[in-house]
């Protein structure tokens, strides 16, 4: 059963702290996302990556950096977090090649950050 | 630019009732379409998916949509609703920027369900 696996389900984090969300796939998958999602806006790009090492800007990347090391690991990395960082944050990943491939999501990571 | 609305926030339907969400985009060639679900504490899950072909797509769960490009839509259906289908529906267009796929969602529908 494939699967994207987020590494807490909740955490809470004080202002100005450096906040690691990491996520891990075991389908082999050259493409990994990062998504905030926020009651009323939906599923928003941060940051994406098609390769190991390489990392593209989504629509919405300040505050935040990647990290992808490894094939089935892509981390997103809060520098100085903040109030307005508080939000649920999903990963995901897909397929790689032409076209729009299926992403699959993992359960999410609730952030507040006080 | 592209994007996708899907104009009900909330819906509220009986079991057993059928349920119509709404999903319109704008995007400037064919799309691609999505729809996903997401149940309380889950994940994202897909529902279906239309590329091209016939114009009403069948997904998991006993959902279909169906493609009207005349009005730019992509509404999800289902005949009768479970209870098990309160959930979060995600509709998106599948977008080309800077040389790469992603995906644009809309803000998102929750359906209520009454027994």
């Amino acid at each position: 059963d494939v699967k994207v696996t987020q590494s807490s389900r909740y955490l809470v984090k004080r202002t100005g702290e450096k906040v690691f969300l990491e996520c891990v796939q075991d389908m082999d998958h050259e493409n990994m996302f990062w998504y905030r999602q926020d009651p009323g806006l939906g599923l928003r790009l941060i940051y994406f990556s098609y390769d190991v090492k390489m990392k593209e800007k989504g629509d919405i990347p300040e505050g935040y950096s990647v990290s992808r090391e490894k094939k089935e690991r892509f981390s997103l990395i809060l520098e100085s977090a903040s109030t307005n960082q508080t939000s649920m944050y999903l990963c995901a990943s897909s397929s790689g090649g032409v076209g729009y491939n299926e992403q699959f999501f993992g359960p999410g990571t609730r952030l507040t950050v006080l | 630019a592209q994007s996708v609305t899907q104009p009900d926030i909330h819906i509220t339907v009986s079991e057993g009732a059928s349920l119509e969400l709404r999903c319109n985009y704008s995007y400037g060639a064919t799309p691609y379409l999505f729809w996903y679900v997401q149940s309380p504490g889950q994940g994202l899950q897909l529902l279906l998916k239309y590329f091209s072909g016939d114009t009403l797509v069948q997904g998991i769960k006993g959902f279909e949509a169906e493609f009207k490009r005349s009005q730019s839509s992509f509404n999800l259906r289902k005949p009768s609703v479970h209870w098990s289908d309160a959930a979060e529906y995600f509709c998106a267009v599948g977008a080309r920027s800077g040389g790469y796929n992603k995906l644009i969602f809309g803000a998102g529908t929750r359906l209520a369900v009454h027994p």
